[in-house]
């Protein structure tokens, strides 16, 4: 199978950093994509990664090992506004599409 | 502008009606994807077309026929609804498998 496993749940104060992790089963996946859905909202897209390493995007970053089948997507200087579900997604090039995990729910408090 | 609009974004009906959701992206994008989003919130994939052509056609009760007009319409049909058919159906559209893809804001399908 893809499986792809993430925390349910995690909790942070505003103006802290939180890192949420993501881990794949290596075969099959060209590549990560991290998604932000607020409640009630559609997902949008946060960050794609395909080689190893780190992409910064402002408060954001996201860092993929494809050999050991590893993501994470750094937060920083939370605000209450980024209290959302965070939806890892790697994309599978032999099917040609997204295979998303079941969300990390993400609470900021004050 | 909105880039990916479908409607509509509630559907309240009863069980064994059938039932249309519409689907217009103004992005220019090749490909289109249909998703349902469960209480669970896991969102699963369903089907995607490529330039009118599908491409993805997971297991699912075909009972749901997408339908592609031209490539910046799909439409999801639904016969004789079911109470498990209640979820979250979103639309998407991406440039092709592998670029970011831009959802729609949802329809919201409850069964009675």
């Amino acid at each position: 199978g893809q499986n792809i496993d993430q925390p349910t749940e995690m909790t942070a104060t505003e103006g802290a950093i939180v890192q949420i992790n993501c881990t794949y089963q290596t075969s099959g996946f060209n590549g990560l994509f991290w998604y932000q859905q607020h409640a009630g909202e559609a997902p949008t897209f946060l960050s794609y990664n395909v080689l190893d390493g780190l992409e910064e995007k402002g408060r954001f970053s996201s860092f993929l090992s494809r050999s050991k089948g590893y993501s994470y997507l750094l937060l920083k200087e939370l605000q209450m506004k980024d209290s959302a579900s965070y939806l890892c997604a790697g994309f599978s090039g032999g099917y040609n599409k997204l295979i998303f995990g079941a969300g990390t729910r993400l609470a900021v408090h004050p | 502008d909105t880039a990916v609009s479908q409607t509509p974004k509630y559907l309240v009906t009863q069980m064994g009606n059938d039932k249309s959701i519409k689907c217009e992206q103004n992005l220019g994008h090749d490909t289109m994807y249909w998703y349902k989003q469960d209480s669970k919130k896991f969102l699963k994939i369903m089907f995607s077309y490529n330039n009118k052509e599908l491409i993805i056609n997971e297991t699912v009760p075909n009972r749901f026929s997408p339908k592609s007009p031209d490539k910046a319409h799909l439409n999801l049909h639904i016969n004789s609804l079911e109470l498990g058919d209640s979820a979250v159906y979103f639309c998407a559209s991406s440039q092709d498998g592998s670029q970011p893809q831009h959802f729609g804001d949802g329809t919201r399908l409850s069964i009675l």
